[in-house]
């Protein structure tokens, strides 16, 4: 079964700096890998995907993200943060049912992300 | 327009109750979910749908029933509520590609449910 794991619970940053988040995922297959942010009572919105090609993908608010096969890991990166990009990161993967179809998506528990003045 | 939406926003209800949350989606997709959040913010799948055919029931309580009229439509019921169901319950749609994992989910704002 896949799993992803986030390893930073939370993460403190000063506004303008550079931003990495982890994330690294167990798959026996090509993954489809994804971030998604959540803001303060808000639902899930996604910021990138990769599902093949190039493995350095960009998405949305400045996000980029890097698939490193030999490492296992899909790490979420942002030059210079801003303060309205504290919120809740998450990391996930997609999931194969038996029936051999697509269904949803694993996700990792998630970087809690601080923004300091 | 939104895209996938949910109701009720904010639930709160007594132990041993019933209630039902409602979820739409206006994208055309042909799966739907439900994922529950605790209060660590772990995001677990509860069901999936697809063309209204129960998919996934991942160990989820039988007092727990998903209600699928219609590819556009995923409601939960919930029976005899417990402490332990307080969570923000999330619906999401996604268009089935079928023999890959490739798909992208568009989520509702989520139902936070409190159980008294």
């Amino acid at each position: 079964a896949q799993s992803v794991t986030q390893p930073d619970i939370h993460i403190t940053v000063s506004e303008g700096a550079s931003l990495e988040l982890r994330c690294n995922y167990s798959y026996g297959a090509t993954p489809y890998l994804f971030w998604y942010v959540q803001s303060p009572g808000q639902g899930l919105q996604l910021l990138l995907k990769y599902f093949s090609g190039d493995t350095l993908v960009q998405g949305i608010k400045g996000f980029e993200a890097e698939f490193k096969r030999s490492q296992s890991s899909f790490n979420l990166r942002k030059p210079s943060v801003h303060w309205s990009d504290a919120a809740e990161y998450f990391c996930a993967v997609g999931r194969m049912y038996s029936g051999g179809g697509a269904d949803g998506l694993t996700f990792g528990k998630g970087t809690h992300l601080i923004i300091q003045p | 327009d939104t895209a996938v939406s949910q109701t009720p926003k904010y639930l709160v209800t007594q132990m041993g109750n019933d209630k039902s949350i409602k979820c739409e989606q206006n994208l055309g997709h042909d799966t739907m979910y439900w994922y529950k959040q605790d209060s660590k913010k772990f995001l677990k799948i509860m069901f999936s749908y697809n063309n209204k055919e129960l998919i996934i029931n991942e160990t989820v309580p039988n007092r727990f029933s998903p209600k699928s009229p219609d590819k556009a439509h995923l409601n939960l019921h919930i029976n005899s509520l417990e402490l332990g169901d307080s969570a923000v319950y999330f619906c999401a749609s996604s268009q089935d590609l079928e023999g890959s994992g490739a798909n992208v989910l568009t989520f509702g704002a989520g139902s936070r449910l409190t159980v008294l």
